[in-house]
């Protein structure tokens, strides 16, 4: 079936640092969707990516799906302790279900 | 607007005992999901139902059931626990691509 992979696992970075996140599929995708998880929080939607090679930008995090459609990454600039939490990707194929990532947890030190 | 409401919160179980996971929404959502969460491993697919009076399997089944019981409530039963059930249970929702998701059930079986 289909594996979606991402890594780092873990990421500790100092505030103010910038952090990557990267997401990769073993099949082509129609789509991507990424999800922010606070501590102790559930998952919250952040965005979809649906085109190849597509780039979106919601302030300080940009989200990028790969021109094969099969990886696709989460950059945020200047990191502020208000971005601690685990980010997943989760992506899917024509009708199939949502395959959620393994996820990163981003730690901030002050 | 609640959102996606799960009882019980907590849960401590022993192993054979049986119990029921309530999930409902009030957005008038068409797709319920019940994940599970375990340490390394994301979000995965227990069960899923694409409406009301259809339910259909995920990755991860086997020892669950499930009821639709209306458009609004999406229930999971553990018949007889087993300390692998052990995680924290996510129901969510979904009307286009977003999932919105519950608050979460953390099960113990011990």
């Amino acid at each position: 079936g289909q594996q979606v992979m991402q890594i780092p696992q873990y990421q500790h970075v100092q505030e103010g640092e910038d952090f990557t996140t990267y997401c990769n599929s073993s099949t082509t995708l129609s789509n991507i969707q990424w999800y922010k998880q606070r501590p102790g929080g559930h998952p919250v939607f952040l965005i979809q990516l649906v085109k190849s090679g597509e780039v979106k930008k919601q302030k300080r995090l940009t989200f990028q799906f790969g021109e094969a459609k099969k990886n696709s990454s989460l950059h945020i600039t200047a990191t502020q302790t208000t971005d601690v939490g685990t980010y997943f990707c989760a992506g899917s194929r024509g009708n199939e279900k949502l395959t959620f990532g393994t996820g990163t947890r981003l730690t901030i030190i002050p | 607007n609640a959102g996606v409401t799960q009882t019980p919160k907590f849960q401590v179980l022993k192993t054979g005992q049986s119990m029921t996971l309530q999930c409902a929404q009030d957005m008038n959502h068409n797709s319920m999901y019940w994940y599970r969460q375990d340490p390394g491993m994301g979000l995965r697919l227990i069960y899923y139902s694409a409406s009301e009076g259809t339910t259909d399997k995920g990755e991860v089944p086997n020892g669950y059931n499930v009821s639709r019981l209306n458009k609004r409530e999406f229930s999971l039963r553990l018949e007889s626990a087993a300390p692998s059930q052990t995680s924290v249970y996510f129901c969510a929702s979904s009307d286009r691509y977003e999932q919105y998701f519950g608050p979460g059930t953390r099960l113990t079986v011990t």
